[in-house]
């Protein structure tokens, strides 16, 4: 079975500063998805941001970027610009292609300092 | 475009009593999922409906938890009797067919078993 890692329950950054928060994740698949969540406290989870395997660019959107190592199956978000919005609970999720299931991590708290 | 609706947003019950969650998907969504979302830990799909017929239940506790789509539209989760260890926050999400990868979530609704 699939599972995803977070080993970071809590980051903190200061406003304007760049933070990363890890993800790795098993599988023995080839064809799947990754994905970043954003989770406020209004509890609306959030698409922040999509990588498909298949692909070796690194998706980007906006302040926020992922560092995808395939081989290592690593899948890290990295936030530019830190902004007092961006606090929130981020999850790692992945589907593996084919199927419609997403597995989550457990999360990482994100908190931003004015 | 609306989102995913869901009601109601909080429920405070005691347990063995019962309690009934409605969710109304995005227009043209035929796949729904129920997700069972633990304090502290990420999203467990609990349920997945594509139009009106069950694909996965492989973690619904049915002894307990029950859950319709009539009309391949709206879905109500059921749990009879209620435990503690239900007190979770219940999330609701749709995809069109065949892209669990474009899954939308709803702002859930928080539940209290005391």
């Amino acid at each position: 079975a699939q599972t995803v890692t977070q080993s970071q329950p809590e980051m903190s950054v200061q406003e304007a500063e760049t933070v990363t928060l890890s993800c790795t994740y098993d599988t023995s698949e080839s064809d799947y998805y990754l994905f970043w969540y954003k989770q406020p406290p209004s509890r609306q989870m959030i698409l922040v941001i999509r990588q498909e395997a298949y692909k070796q660019q690194n998706a980007t959107e906006n302040r926020f970027s992922v560092n995808f190592q395939k081989a290592a199956k690593s899948f890290s978000l990295k936030i530019s610009d830190s902004q007092l919005g961006d606090a929130a609970m981020y999850f790692c999720a992945y589907n593996q292609g084919g199927s419609e299931k997403l597995v989550f991590g457990k999360g990482t708290k994100l908190t931003v300092n004015p | 475009e609306a989102g995913v609706a869901q009601s109601p947003r909080y429920k405070i019950i005691e347990k063995r009593q019962s309690v009934a969650f409605w969710c109304n998907p995005i227009s043209g969504h035929a796949t729904l999922y129920w997700y069972q979302q633990i304090l502290g830990q990420g999203p467990k799909l609990l349920i997945q409906f594509q139009n009106n017929g069950v694909v996965d239940d492989s973690q619904l506790p049915k002894d307990r938890f029950s859950a319709e789509r009539l009309k391949g539209v709206d879905s109500t989760l059921k749990i009879q009797p209620a435990k503690l260890e239900d007190s979770a926050v219940y999330l609701c999400a749709s995809s069109p067919p065949g892209q669990g990868y474009e899954q939308y979530f709803g702002p859930g609704t928080r539940l209290t078993v005391t």
